[in-house]
């Protein structure tokens, strides 16, 4: 098994640009959560699906989109990104039982300037 | 609000030297904590989940402990591979499985 798998992993956009980050699990786990990574900030939440077909906002959602393409995929998109939008970024998964603990990927590196 | 707060942000160590690290936290319904060890320019790897006070798990040289208020991941006798940084995560109640991550413990190791 892979596991979280995401692509790409590094990207440099200028501002205004737009890109879709794509992340897939073959662990049959029903939720999915994007996440970003900021020096001094830990891992903060930006959009998580419980199951297929469900998407709701995390912590920080503003300038983003989710889609949660299967129960396997589930792409993030920024439509114009920003200079505030260069992160590290986390797609994580876990099964259906509310207290299992989540699977992470190795991360998309993006640098918008 | 929930939060999590791990202290120190660094700790250096000699091999050989066992130490502790902190995860205090205040969470509405603690569902379950979560430990995690990253590594540089990697996604966060399991190590372990506490879901009541009293809880102790181990592996290898890490054994993580929990209380109402906090938990600690004490390190015995490290080498260096166990260089990284740990990251503490809580669920709270009610919620759908979303983590609340502190800002991590960066370990160094030296031999």
């Amino acid at each position: 098994n892979a596991g979280v798998t995401q692509t790409p992993k590094f990207q440099v956009l200028k501002t205004g640009q737009s890109m879709t980050l794509q992340c897939a699990q073959d662990m049959n786990h029903n939720s999915m959560y994007w996440y970003r990574q900021d020096p001094g900030m830990g891992l903060r939440l930006i959009y998580y699906s419980a199951s297929e077909g469900t998407t709701d906002k995390g912590e920080v959602p503003n300038g983003y989109n989710v889609s949660r393409l299967n129960k396997r995929e589930f792409s993030l998109r920024l439509e114009s990104a920003a200079p505030s939008q260069t992160s590290v970024y986390f797609c994580a998964s876990k099964s259906m039982t509310t207290r299992d603990e989540q699977f992470f990927g190795p991360g998309t590196r993006l640098t918008v300037l | 609000e929930d939060q999590v707060t791990q202290s120190p942000e660094a700790l250096r160590l000699q091999e050989g030297e066992s130490s502790s690290l902190n995860c205090s936290y205040t969470v509405s319904g603690l569902r379950g904590l979560f430990w995690y060890r990253q590594d540089p320019g990697k996604g966060p790897e399991f190590l372990f989940t506490l879901y009541s006070a009293g809880e102790e798990k181990e592996k290898e040289r890490l054994k993580a402990t929990l209380t109402k208020k906090e938990s600690f991941l004490h390190i015995t006798a490290p080498k260096p591979e166990d260089s990284a940084t740990y990251l503490c995560a809580v669920q709270a109640g009610g919620s759908q499985g979303n983590l609340i991550f502190g800002k991590g413990t960066k370990l160094s190791v030296k031999p």
